[in-house]
């Protein structure tokens, strides 16, 4: 149980341009879903918090007309890189938490985005 | 000062010895720990929760030090898949921040045989 997907793996895409990524809880509901981005040898980053049929929570310095994200339902978020350029370029993870309320995130398995 | 602070390691482990290492952290309303492993290039896993009695999952066992603030991860009888960075996570109530993590650094772990 408790099985996040991502969608794509990978991509590569050209500057100026934009990529969506999926994340979907595959087995249960999850009210609440956050994205974070990874660069090499680093720490997770939480760029936002996004909660179903309700505005996302971005952190600070996470620039959300850049960085679109939607819950539309319990099992599905999206995140939109909007004109992507090279710096964008890093390692997106979702994670989803159970409606029925324990504490855990399940993580996707990562989409890696090359902006060239 | 971080918030939760860890030994990037890395701790080389003999195959079969035993390796222990901790993580603090600084939000004394933290109510949630977790320790999850990450392997290079993938996401992390969730390894464990950590309870405050102290809790034992086959060769692993994570400690909870409220007073101290530390969390600690112990490995028994290493082996060469437990290879890999151990990410100490720790949450907030989530009526204020609906649970968000904040990690650590992690810890890199490479057992050698």
């Amino acid at each position: 149980g408790a099985v996040v997907s991502q969608h794509p793996s990978w991509v590569i895409c050209k500057s100026g341009t934009s990529v969506k990524i999926e994340c979907r809880s595959l087995d249960f509901q999850a009210t609440t879903m956050f994205w974070y981005r990874q660069f090499p040898k680093q720490s997770l980053m939480l760029m936002a918090t996004s909660n179903e049929g309700s505005k996302a929570t971005y952190e600070q310095g996470v620039e959300k007309d850049k960085f679109l994200i939607n819950h539309a339902s319990l099992t599905l978020s999206t995140l939109t890189v909007t004109s992507a350029h090279p710096e964008d370029s890093s390692f997106y993870i979702c994670s989803a938490r159970d409606t029925l309320g324990a504490a855990e995130q399940y993580f996707g398995p990562g989409t890696r985005l090359t902006v060239t | 000062r971080k918030e939760v602070e860890q030994d990037p390691g890395p701790f080389n482990v003999p195959e079969g010895a035993t390796v222990a290492f901790n993580c603090t952290y600084s939000n004394s309303a933290s109510q949630s720990f977790f320790w999850y492993r990450q392997d290079c290039r993938k996401e992390p896993k969730l390894l464990m929760s950590v309870y405050s009695s102290g809790n034992e999952d086959g060769r692993f066992t994570a400690q909870l030090n409220r007073a101290s603030q530390y969390i600690s991860l112990l490995i028994r009888d290493s082996k060469l898949s437990d290879s890999a960075t151990y990410l100490c996570v720790v949450s907030l109530d989530e009526t204020d921040s609906w649970g968000k993590f904040q990690f650590g650094a992690g810890t890199q772990v490479v057992v050698t045989p």
